[in-house]
């Protein structure tokens, strides 16, 4: 069975700090996306960054970058030069190939303090 | 392009009672989801779709169920009502393999 794991219930962070948010995965199947997500206050979920299991390198978009650690089966979360609209509840997920569902982690809510 | 949407937004319902829920998505994915949201517990997957006809049960699917009986629509069905099924659901959909999911706002989910 495919699991999730999100061992940070809440994290401060000053901002334009970089922050790390951890995500340990567990899969039997052979290949596999991993995804994050981000849910602000308002509720409504942002998609935020993917990596394939066979990418050969980690994921970035903007701000926003993806440490993928196969053997450790840990997919974090970096963002950089943290901003007060970071703030938010951030999703970690994942989606196996033997079916189609796609499983989120607990999740992390970010606070960034001015 | 409305992308996904969810109908209704609120609703309060008496235990006992039943009601449905309808997502529709305009940008003709194959794949859709309904999770619902709780509190500490993240979003966790009650049952999804493929393809039209087709649904499958996912992480938590008891109470719950589901039709998928035209593409652009996934309509998820309560029965019986239970206050355990307060929450707030959300429906997603996806073009395929290994896309991202686009979701839609939400349904608060009250039952007394």
């Amino acid at each position: 069975a495919q699991k999730i794991t999100q061992t940070q219930p809440g994290m401060f962070v000053q901002e334009k700090e970089a922050v790390t948010l951890d995500c340990t995965y567990d899969t039997s199947d052979p290949s596999y996306g991993l995804f994050w997500y981000k849910q602000p206050s308002s509720g409504e979920m942002i998609f935020l960054i993917y990596q394939g299991s066979y990418d050969q390198q980690n994921a970035t978009e903007g701000r926003y970058s993806l440490n993928f650690q196969k053997a450790r089966k840990s997919a974090n979360l970096v963002i950089s030069a943290s901003q007060l609209g970071d703030s938010a509840m951030y999703f970690c997920a994942m989606r196996g190939t033997r079916d189609d569902k796609i499983i989120f982690g607990k999740g992390t809510r970010l606070h960034i303090l001015p | 392009n409305a992308g996904v949407t969810q109908t209704p937004k609120f609703r309060v319902l008496k235990t006992g009672q039943s009601m449905t829920l309808l997502c529709a998505q305009d940008m003709n994915h194959e794949y859709m989801y309904w999770y619902r949201q709780d509190p500490g517990m993240g979003l966790r997957l009650i049952h999804y779709s493929v393809g039209e006809g087709t649904t499958a049960k996912g992480e938590v699917p008891d109470g719950y169920n589901v039709s998928r009986l035209k593409k652009q629509n996934f309509l998820l069905g309560l029965e019986s009502a239970a206050p355990s099924q307060t929450s707030v659901y959300f429906c997603a959909s996806k073009r395929g393999g290994l896309d991202e999911q686009y979701f839609g706002p939400g349904t608060r989910l009250t039952v007394t």
